[in-house]
């Protein structure tokens, strides 16, 4: 069973638009939901995490948004760029231990 | 942040045989490590947990005889696959925690395994 759905599958964004990639989870004991950026043949990367206390942060470029009620959180990545393409994975965890990751989301940002 | 490595970043080897992966924490104490499985454009899944001294835990439908983990130090975890068969071919990425909270735990650049 996926704890954590996400979606577009894939996505291709033009130059300095906005690349939105979104999550839902059912485990309502989730307290931490990171997203990783992964290049070919290389782990992931933190990006950004947020708790479920917040229903925002924002770091630069790139934002989350969370919606505790709906289960779903997404990622904002704002003026995107061709070094944005990557895989995106969202994910959530609780007591720190065990992270359940999304599918991923393959980003093509344009030039 | 704080760095954690894998070696080899690549192996090739013949079905049969046995493969070590190790993964280390370069500038910190782990006290907890990770070692997940990742198929080609597919999502990480976790296949163990083990804290330094203890023996892993393995998430279900993983072989423990198979996936051998042994966490010799703070700062290194080695996973062997034994009588390795080319389904085993895949990314192995470890992380590795040094606190409580989940943002001190950090990902490997991963190893690609090809069993032939």
């Amino acid at each position: 069973q996926q704890q954590v759905k996400q979606s577009p599958q894939s996505l291709i964004v033009q130059k300095g638009g906005i690349s939105i990639i979104n999550c839902a989870y059912e485990n309502t004991a989730f307290d931490y939901f990171p997203w990783y950026q992964q290049f070919p043949g290389k782990g992931p990367a933190l990006l950004i995490a947020i708790r479920p206390d917040v229903s925002e942060k924002k770091e630069g470029r790139f934002t989350i948004s969370f919606n505790k009620s709906a289960k779903q959180f997404s990622l904002h990545i704002m003026d995107s760029q061709p070094g944005d393409s990557a895989t995106y994975f969202c994910a959530a965890s609780y007591t720190g231990n065990q992270f359940y990751f999304g599918t991923g989301t393959s980003l093509t940002v344009i030039p | 942040g704080a760095v954690v490595s894998q070696h080899p970043s690549w192996v090739i080897c013949k079905s049969g045989t046995s493969v070590k992966i190790e993964c280390r924490s370069l500038d910190f104490q782990a006290t907890t490590m990770f070692w997940y499985r990742q198929f080609p454009k597919q999502s990480l899944m976790l296949m163990a947990t083990s804290n330094e001294g203890s023996k892993a835990t393995y998430e279900q439908g993983v072989e423990k005889d198979k996936f051998l983990i042994n966490h010799a130090s703070l700062t290194l975890s080695t996973l062997t696959v034994t009588s390795a068969h080319p389904e085993d071919s895949s990314f192995y990425i470890c992380s590795a925690r040094f606190g409580p909270s989940p943002d001190t735990q950090y990902f490997g650049p991963g190893t690609r395994l090809t069993v032939l």
